[in-house]
């Protein structure tokens, strides 16, 4: 079974700090996403990467940064932690077709 | 560019009555279609998926979907509701990045 997972089930913040959320993947996977998600508003796409240092803006990358130095992990940063961003954060990974997600991150920052 | 419409924020049926929920979806090129459930404090599992095979495609829990190019859509049914159906489901679109729907939860009267 291909496994993703995530460092973090949950995690409290202080507004200003850096914060990184880990993600590894055990399946060899070229691809790599982070979501966030919100009630009412789905699934929203921060970064993705297609391959070891390579990393493409998706739909809400601001605020955001990503880190890939490894095919296995690709880590979500966050700059300034800010209240704005208290979210579920999603992992996925996949081999070109459908994805396959970690358990979510709930981050509250405060 | 790639999007999805989700119809329907809540859908309520009893159980034994036909579940429909709602997807449609516009992209510039033949895309890869999904639909992913998530159960309460979980991450996000396949139900099903279109890649261009057969366009009524069956999944997991006795799912089914049926990609209408001419309609754009993708909608979801199972004949017969169960309580164990009640989830978030989402619509998910891929033919460069990964993009979903804002979510459908389904509730399942007794």
């Amino acid at each position: 079974d291909v496994k993703v997972t995530q460092s973090s089930r949950y995690l409290v913040k202080r507004t200003g700090e850096k914060v990184f959320l880990e993600c590894v993947q055990d399946m060899d996977h070229e691809n790599m996403f982070w979501y966030r998600q919100d009630p009412g508003l789905g699934l929203r796409l921060i970064y993705f990467s297609y391959d070891v240092k390579m990393k493409e803006k998706g739909d809400i990358p601001e605020g955001y940064s990503v880190s890939r130095e490894k095919k296995e992990r690709f880590s979500l940063i966050l700059e300034s932690a800010s209240t704005n961003q208290t979210s579920m954060y999603l992992c996925a990974s996949s081999p070109g077709t459908e994805a396959f997600f970690g358990q979510g991150t709930r981050l509250t920052v405060v | 560019a790639q999007s999805v419409t989700q119809l329907g924020s809540h859908v309520s049926v009893s159980e034994g009555a036909l579940v429909l929920l709602r997807c449609n979806y516009s992209s510039s090129v033949p895309p890869y279609l999904f639909w992913y459930v998530q159960y309460p404090n979980q991450g996000l599992q396949l139900l099903l998926k279109y890649t261009s095979a057969a366009t009524l495609v069956k999944g997991i829990n006795g799912f089914e979907a049926e990609f209408k190019k001419s309609e754009t859509s993708f909608h979801l049914t199972k004949p017969s509701a169960h309580m164990s159906d009640a989830a978030e489901y989402f619509c998910a679109v891929s033919s460069y990045k990964l993009i979903f729907g804002s979510g459908t939860r389904l509730l399942v009267r007794p």
